[in-house]
């Protein structure tokens, strides 16, 4: 079975400050993909990264960084001097299946920065 | 337009009406998705359109009905709803490819609908 778990329900930190979102998935399969969406308070779901399983590199995308580690089969994200935009809910998803489209999405983390 | 949208963006009904909600993808996809958000729970997909075939979750109830004419449209049929049926709906659509060619399987969402049954 695949899950993936977001321990943190809200965090809230102040601008500026950096702050890191944490994924730990489980799947069986070798190959398989990891994702992490935006929702901000209008609704719609933003793509931000999309990672297989088999490249382990971190990935820096501006005040973006995630972290992918097999070992602890984590894929966490952090964002370096927050800003009040960022304030969002944010979902980390599974997909283990090329063609299969079964996606599996964490509870989602609650970002809230303060001015 | 660009990207995917979906119409109405809120929508009251009772529980008698019948209703239904709109997807459009302007992305050049060949699947297409139905996810339910209630509040505190985890996104739930509903249905599932892809090289024209269905897959559905088997938990939804049969007072949703999903329908696809083609691969840029997608409808969700809305009929006898209940109060626990309040939640943001939201449409997706993704590249889907065949089997050894290169898809990119990353899944793009519209605004959603927020709906709310009386």
């Amino acid at each position: 079975a695949q899950k993936v778990t977001q321990a943190q329900t809200e965090i809230s930190v102040v601008e500026k400050e950096d702050v890191t979102l944490d994924c730990v998935y489980e799947t069986r399969d070798t190959t398989y993909y990891l994702f992490w969406y935006k929702q901000p308070p209008s609704g719609e779901l933003v793509f931000l990264i999309r990672r297989n399983s088999f490249d382990e590199q971190n990935e820096i995308s501006g005040r973006y960084s995630w972290n992918f580690q097999k070992s602890t089969s984590s894929f966490n994200f952090t964002i370096t001097a927050s800003q009040v935009v960022d304030s969002a809910v944010y979902f980390c998803a599974l997909s283990v299946r090329w063609g299969n489209n079964d996606m599996r999405f964490g509870a989602g983390t609650r970002l809230t920065v303060k001015p | 337009e660009t990207g995917v949208t979906q119409t109405p963006r809120h929508l009251v009904m009772g529980m008698t009406n019948k209703k239904s909600l709109k997807c459009e993808q302007h992305l050049g996809h060949n699947a297409m998705y139905w996810y339910k958000q209630s509040a505190k729970k985890p996104l739930e997909l509903m249905f599932v359109y892809s090289l024209e075939e269905r897959v559905e979750n088997n938990s939804v109830p049969s007072r949703f009905s999903p329908e696809c004419p083609n691969s840029s449209h997608l409808f969700l049929h809305l009929h006898t709803l209940q109060p626990e049926d309040s939640a943001l709906y939201l449409c997706a659509s993704s590249y889907r490819g065949l089997a050894g060619a290169t898809s990119t399987d990353t899944q793009y969402f519209g605004p959603g609908t927020r709906l709310t049954v009386l």
